[in-house]
């Protein structure tokens, strides 16, 4: 069966220092790969996507994700957090289409100044 | 810009009383879709919608209803409500093969 998983529930970094949200899949075939940015009451937010082609895809707001396939991971990264960066990060994988989406618990990211 | 509008940010009602929670996109989307969102579990599917009067169950239709009239309308309905479904509601939409698009949610609470 499909599944999404994401380790961390909680991730705290300090303002400017690096980001790595993980973000593994089961799944045989090449899914359709999103990540959304949840702020606190809101919404999700897309922030980036992979349909195909190259596997390193840029996104909103600075982010970007890495697809590997031998990993089935879809990384979450950016160079440099800033405050308003916390926030809910979830990643979500559709096995066939866009519309039946599985979606991970979520990584909640606190940055501290 | 897509623009998903759910007509309650904050909802409190009492067990046993019908509950409609209302959703409007402004982009023609074809799909629509509702998910509840509790802490631990992730999103959830509820019910979705590929056209108007279309409707499919999700992963936990139980004790849901929904309906589409109009394309750009698609209600939720809770018959019955009772305490296990307080919960956070996102409504979402999409055209097909597209990324899907979020409302801000409506925070349910039923006492």
């Amino acid at each position: 069966a499909q599944s999404v998983t994401q380790p961390d529930i909680h991730i705290t970094v300090s303002e400017g220092a690096s980001l790595e949200l993980r973000c593994n899949y089961s799944y045989g075939a090449t899914p359709y790969l999103f990540w959304y940015v949840q702020s606190p009451g809101q919404g999700l937010q897309l922030l980036l996507k992979y349909f195909s082609g190259d596997t390193l895809v840029q996104g909103i707001k600075g982010f970007e994700a890495e697809f590997k396939r031998s990993q089935s991971s879809f990384n979450l990264r950016k160079p440099s957090v800033h405050w308003s960066d916390a926030a809910e990060y979830v990643c979500a994988v559709g096995a066939e289409n866009t519309d039946k989406l599985i979606f991970g618990t979520g990584t909640r990211l606190q940055v501290f100044p | 810009d897509v623009k998903v509008t759910q007509s309650s940010r904050y909802l409190v009602k009492r067990t046993g009383e019908k509950v409609f929670l209302e959703c409007v996109q402004d982009m023609d989307h074809e799909n629509m879709f509702w998910y509840r969102q509790d802490p631990g579990l992730g999103l959830r599917l509820i019910y979705f919608s590929y056209d108007v009067k279309m409707k499919e169950k999700g992963d936990i239709p139980e004790g849901y209803s929904v309906s589409r009239e109009k394309k750009e309308r698609f209600s939720l309905i809770l018959e019955s409500a009772s305490t296990n479904q307080t919960s956070m509601y996102l409504c979402a939409s999409s055209s097909d093969n597209q990324p899907q698009h979020f409302g801000d949610g409506t925070r349910l609470s039923i006492l």
